[in-house]
């Protein structure tokens, strides 16, 4: 699996857009691009995965760049309660290998 | 509702005393799988299960043991615990390995070996 490079730490205003970050140069054309988050030593949570197009659900967009070597997760209205550890997986789906979880991104959401 | 329920949230137990951690899923999933999170190292795969009585080791499989005799549940067991198992574990579940669904996760057991 493709590694990834995130920021180890990030703040955003609350009500404005938070914007992560997520370098994966080494991408092969079959890895998808999954985000998911932790808050708080809870379980992680799933957030959205994409392949190559931008994709949109009730909780983010990601935005993947067209040679697909990195991508952004957007909060488009950041809250308090999206403080949390963002991570930024790539895999091949239906792989025997499991899901590795790097650092992550450290977001705090601020008043 | 969907879950992935985890069994006991918190356990204090001494070293060498045999304990099982349950972690059982609603969701019909095929795939299973145990991480421990420890500061610094982030979540490491300890074991995982394509399907019922098919189970592997993950990144740290060392010390724990499971099994997985019915779909829903999927147990892990430590038969002699030492403090270096002092850990936050979760139990995940998801449709084949993760596919195009992801993971769905238990809200963790917080495991103190003295």
């Amino acid at each position: 699996d493709a590694k990834t490079t995130q920021p180890t730490s990030m703040d955003c205003a609350e009500g404005r857009a938070a914007n992560l970050p997520c370098n994966h140069s080494t991408i092969s054309g079959n890895e998808y691009v999954y985000w998911y988050r932790q808050i708080h030593s809870q379980g992680p949570q799933y957030i959205i995965h994409g392949l190559k197009n931008n994709e949109t659900n009730e909780m983010a967009s990601l935005i993947i760049t067209e040679d697909r070597k990195s991508s952004t997760l957007i909060l488009p209205h950041a809250t308090l309660r999206d403080t949390a550890v963002y991570y930024c997986i790539v895999r091949v789906p239906y792989n025997n290998n499991d899901m590795r979880f790097g650092a992550g991104t450290r977001l705090t959401v601020k008043p | 509702e969907a879950q992935v329920t985890q069994n006991p949230r918190y356990l204090i137990t001494v070293t060498g005393k045999k304990l099982t951690v349950t972690c059982s899923q609603n969701m019909n999933h095929e795939y299973m799988s145990w991480y421990r999170q420890d500061p610094g190292l982030g979540l490491r795969q300890i074991y995982y299960s394509m399907n019922v009585e098919v189970t592997d080791k993950g990144d740290v499989p060392e010390g724990y043991k499971v099994s997985r005799k019915e779909k829903r549940n999927f147990p892990l067991i430590l038969e002699s615990p030492s403090p270096n198992q002092t850990s936050l574990y979760f139990c995940a579940s998801s449709f084949a390995t993760g596919g195009l669904y992801g993971y769905t996760f238990g809200s963790g057991t917080r495991l103190t070996v003295v």
